[in-house]
């Protein structure tokens, strides 16, 4: 089935930096959702966006959805060890749920 | 909060076994999901459904079988498992395209 594409694959920063991830499609999606997972448990939902242009904050976290309607970025600042884990993103195409294949976060301290 | 339960975190079960997959959701959504999670595969979906007693094939349903006969529960069964069956799967509900919550999961180990 579909995939989305997520950006970078893996990423290792300190303790105290901003992290910028992203996630692209070559189609039209009417939701963005971003979660993060940690091992052997399953997916959190972090933020949901459903309008074009749409900049949404939870906490240290910031996600938007772009103008094209074929991706989206999420923003942590000031990264904690906690945020150690693999963020994905999934769109709503008007059918079902895509997904990406996930960042993986590394916080060093 | 919102909650989905998955009735077992690991389950070890051996092949040629039946096994139940269970998942109950609290949040009276119409739709309901399964997926498998494997490493480099990322998540597959099983099957869905919209409605009670409704079901339908996501990408990966051979062998496996799905009931939902009621709104809140989502059941998911391997009809004989193998071993390639060992995976991950967890279970999501949603309202339409809206927020999609999924439970903890359970990772399933078949001998």
């Amino acid at each position: 089935g579909q995939q989305l594409n997520q950006s970078p694959q893996s990423m290792f920063i300190q303790e105290g930096e901003d992290v910028s991830m992203n996630c692209t499609s070559s189609s039209i999606f009417n939701t963005w959702l971003w979660y993060k997972q940690d091992p052997g448990e399953g997916p959190v939902l972090l933020i949901a966006l459903y309008k074009a242009g749409e900049l949404t904050s939870n906490g240290r976290l910031t996600a938007q959805f772009g103008i094209t309607r074929k991706d989206s970025f999420l923003n942590i600042s000031a990264s904690i060890p906690s945020d150690v884990g693999i963020y994905f993103c999934a769109g709503h195409n008007g059918q079902n749920f895509v997904f990406g294949p996930g960042t993986r976060l590394s916080v060093l301290p | 909060d919102v909650k989905v339960t998955q009735s077992s975190r690991y389950l070890v079960k051996r092949t040629g076994e039946k096994v139940f997959l269970e998942c109950v959701q609290d949040m009276d959504h119409e739709n309901m999901f399964w997926y498998r999670q494997d490493p480099g595969l990322g998540l597959r979906l099983i099957y869905f459904s919209y409605d009670v007693k409704m079901k339908e094939k996501g990408d990966i349903p051979e062998g496996y079988s799905v009931s939902r006969e009621k709104k809140e529960r989502f059941s998911l069964i391997l009809e004989s498992a193998s071993t390639n069956q060992t995976s991950m799967y967890l279970c999501a509900s949603s309202l339409w395209r809206e927020k999609l919550f999924f439970g903890s999961g359970t990772q399933l180990s078949v001998l």
